[in-house]
């Protein structure tokens, strides 16, 4: 049963477009959620992050909204690069008890930008 | 700062094998969590580790396991290496308390 879905494998942008990458989940207890990026042969890196009492959270060329009612958020890149070319993967995070957090991840969405 | 370490990069064993994976967290970072990434099930959480103590433990067989040091370094160990134990393990660590995980590199193990 998948708590965090990425329902997309793989999309494909024009550079200097918009990149839409979008994630549902189920567990009503997620509080924290996280989007990161990964290359081949490297390990995930932290972009982004959102508390569920927000609604969005900008960094730079990165956006995340949150839509807590129908338990979706999205990463915007605006404006695309190549450079973004990369595995996303969203995260949903749980509190477990004794100072834990845990970490729930999608299957990832596999940008490409064409330059 | 330092980034989160892990060794060795790569590693090739036999079934019935078993392999001890290395992690040293960023500076300060206390937590020290473990993941399984293959290709079919994405990121999979194996076991968290706090002070010393397994705080919280995903869904893997016994064959699993890890421990932590004083200084906040964690291994990782599997025994009877299966054909399906093959993936990137893949360790983070984070402040105590807090949410965001930040990831080492990996281990690419491949069990032939």
């Amino acid at each position: 049963d998948q708590q965090v879905k990425q329902n997309s494998p793989s999309l494909s942008v024009q550079e200097g477009r918009i990149s839409i990458l979008n994630c549902d989940y189920t567990n009503s207890m997620f509080d924290y959620f996280l989007w990161y990026k990964k290359y081949p042969a490297e390990g995930p890196t932290f972009l982004i992050s959102i508390s569920s009492i927000k609604d969005k959270n900008e960094d730079g060329r990165f956006t995340v909204f949150l839509n807590k009612s129908a338990k979706h958020l999205s990463l915007h890149i605006v404006p695309s690069q190549p450079g973004d070319s990369a595995v996303y993967f969203c995260a949903a995070s749980e509190y477990s008890g004794a100072g834990s957090y845990q970490l729930t991840f999608g299957k990832g969405t596999k940008l490409s930008v064409i330059p | 700062k330092a980034g989160v370490t892990q060794t060795p990069r790569y590693l090739i064993k036999t079934r019935g094998q078993q392999v001890t994976l290395s992690c040293s967290p960023i500076s300060g970072h206390r937590s020290v969590s473990w993941y399984q990434q293959t290709p079919g099930q994405g990121l999979q959480f194996l076991f968290e580790y706090f002070s010393e103590t397994q705080r919280n433990k995903g869904n893997f067989p016994g064959r699993f396991s890890g421990r932590q040091f004083s200084n906040s370094r964690s291994e990782m160990n599997v025994s009877t290496l299966e054909l399906g134990d093959s993936a990137l393990y893949l360790c983070a660590s984070s402040f105590a308390g807090s949410d965001t995980q930040y990831f080492g590199p990996g281990t690419r193990l491949t069990v032939l």
